[in-house]
């Protein structure tokens, strides 16, 4: 069973420019989550979607948006980047997306703001 | 105050020590405990699953819920240099829809 993909591993834009990230889940998983990774915050989520629909949402600015496809692929968007903005962005899929259910994340996209 | 407080170290020990990975928390409905390991570069992938009060044992890993204290514990017995990585807990509650992260700890196995 493939695992958690998430295109590109690395990108590097500048401030202002904005930034669109994806992610395939495995197969048969229906709830995608989306987290922003840095060293001193650790693990942040942003938002989760479930068969198309945003279930909940992190604390993040509207700058930071996503939508979920009929085949569960979902993709994330950051439009006017900020410095503030690097981080590794990972992705995880589950079958239901209960927080007690275990995640399966992707390798993350690498992100870096200059 | 956060709601998952972890030490990020990072934390040094010798191949075959015993290693103590630690989480306090504040919120007293927390049923579910979890602790993910993250490789440089990859994701976290789930290591143990502990519902509710007690010990956990998977070969060299022991998960430990203390619900009194509000503390959680992983421990690691003859550690290898290829344990070196972060190890970041995670909690949630029944009936709820959050799943809260720590910051991870950082681990270095040195031979």
């Amino acid at each position: 069973k493939a695992g958690v993909t998430q295109t590109p591993r690395y990108l590097i834009k500048t401030r202002g420019q904005q930034v669109t990230l994806s992610c395939s889940p495995i197969s048969g998983h229906r709830s995608v989550s989306w987290y922003q990774q840095t060293p001193g915050q650790g693990l942040q989520f942003l938002f989760e979607y479930f068969s198309e629909t945003q279930r909940n949402k992190g604390n993040f600015p509207g700058r930071f948006s996503g939508r979920q496809f009929s085949n569960s692929r979902s993709e994330m968007n950051v439009s006017t980047l900020e410095l503030g903005d690097s981080a590794l962005y990972l992705c995880a899929s589950s079958l239901l997306g209960r927080p007690n259910e275990k995640l399966f994340f992707g390798s993350g996209t690498q992100l870096s703001v200059l | 105050q956060k709601e998952v407080e972890q030490d990020p170290g990072p934390l040094s020990v010798p191949e075959g020590a015993i290693v103590s990975l630690n989480c306090t928390y504040s919120n007293s409905a927390f049923q579910y405990f979890m602790w993910y390991r993250q490789y440089s570069r990859k994701g976290p992938e789930l290591l143990m699953y502990t519902y509710s009060s007690g010990n956990k044992e998977d070969g060299r890993f022991t998960a430990q819920v203390d619900k009194s204290s509000k503390y959680i514990s992983l421990f690691i017995r003859d550690s290898q240099p290829s344990d070196s990585a972060t190890y970041l807990c995670a909690m949630s509650a029944r009936n709820t829809d959050k799943l809260i992260f720590g910051t991870g700890t950082r681990l270095q196995v040195f031979p």
